[in-house]
């Protein structure tokens, strides 16, 4: 079966580094994408990885690792309007994305 | 219109009622996409649409019908609504072009069945 893993939650302190991780076991591979969604809103797009390596986006950067079916996304400065869920998908053969339940990620002063 | 727009925003339904969700986009993207998403889960494809005139089941189907007359409209029709149906729906629509293509979102319809 397809899979995609995530932590359920972390918390980081304003103005720190977080790292939020996901791991994939999916059929087929067609990219990885990053997506944020504040409680009650719906999911907006960050970023978007098929190759291999780090994608740079302002205070946000995303990596990809496709021999180890593993991806970050690495949230720098960290300001209180981060304060969201992050949600990892895969874009699999059919080209369907395949969702992560999301980390939730909390921010404390 | 800008973007895309899902009503009605919420909606409290009896079991056994049938009910539409509506979605439209001015966009012109050629796929379209219906989500559930329930507490601990990721976002679940209920159906699809990858160009209009065509449609297709996703992973959670049942209970569930869609159809795609024209490229704007994606309406989900529950036939006879059941409890555990109660969710938040998200119609979304992407170019369909291409891997890179983006998924934009609607702002989501918050449903109850009791």
């Amino acid at each position: 079966g397809q899979n995609i893993d995530q932590p359920t939650e972390m918390t980081a302190t304003e103005g720190a580094i977080v790292q939020i991780n996901c791991t994939y076991q999916t059929s087929g591979f067609n990219g990885l994408f990053w997506y944020q969604q504040h409680a009650g809103e719906a999911p907006t797009f960050l970023s978007y990885n098929v190759l291999d390596g780090l994608e740079e986006k302002g205070r946000f950067s995303s990596f990809l690792s496709r021999s180890k079916g593993y991806s970050y996304l690495l949230l720098k400065e960290l300001q209180m309007k981060d304060s969201a869920s992050y949600l990892c998908a895969v874009r699999d053969s059919n080209y369907q994305l395949i969702w992560g339940a999301g980390t939730k990620l909390i921010i404390k002063p | 219109i800008a973007g895309i727009t899902q009503a009605p925003t919420s909606q409290i339904l009896a079991a056994g009622r049938r009910m539409t969700l509506r979605c439209t986009q001015d966009m012109r993207h050629n796929a379209m996409y219906w989500y559930r998403q329930d507490l601990g889960l990721g976002l679940r494809l209920i159906h699809y649409s990858n160009t209009a005139g065509t449609t297709g089941k996703g992973e959670v189907p049942d209970g569930y019908s869609v159809s795609r007359a024209n490229t704007d409209d994606f309406p989900l029709t529950l036939a006879s609504a059941v409890p555990s149906q109660t969710s938040v729906y998200f119609c979304a629509s992407a170019t369909g072009e291409g891997n890179s293509a983006e998924a934009f979102f609607g702002q989501g319809t918050r449903l109850t069945v009791v």
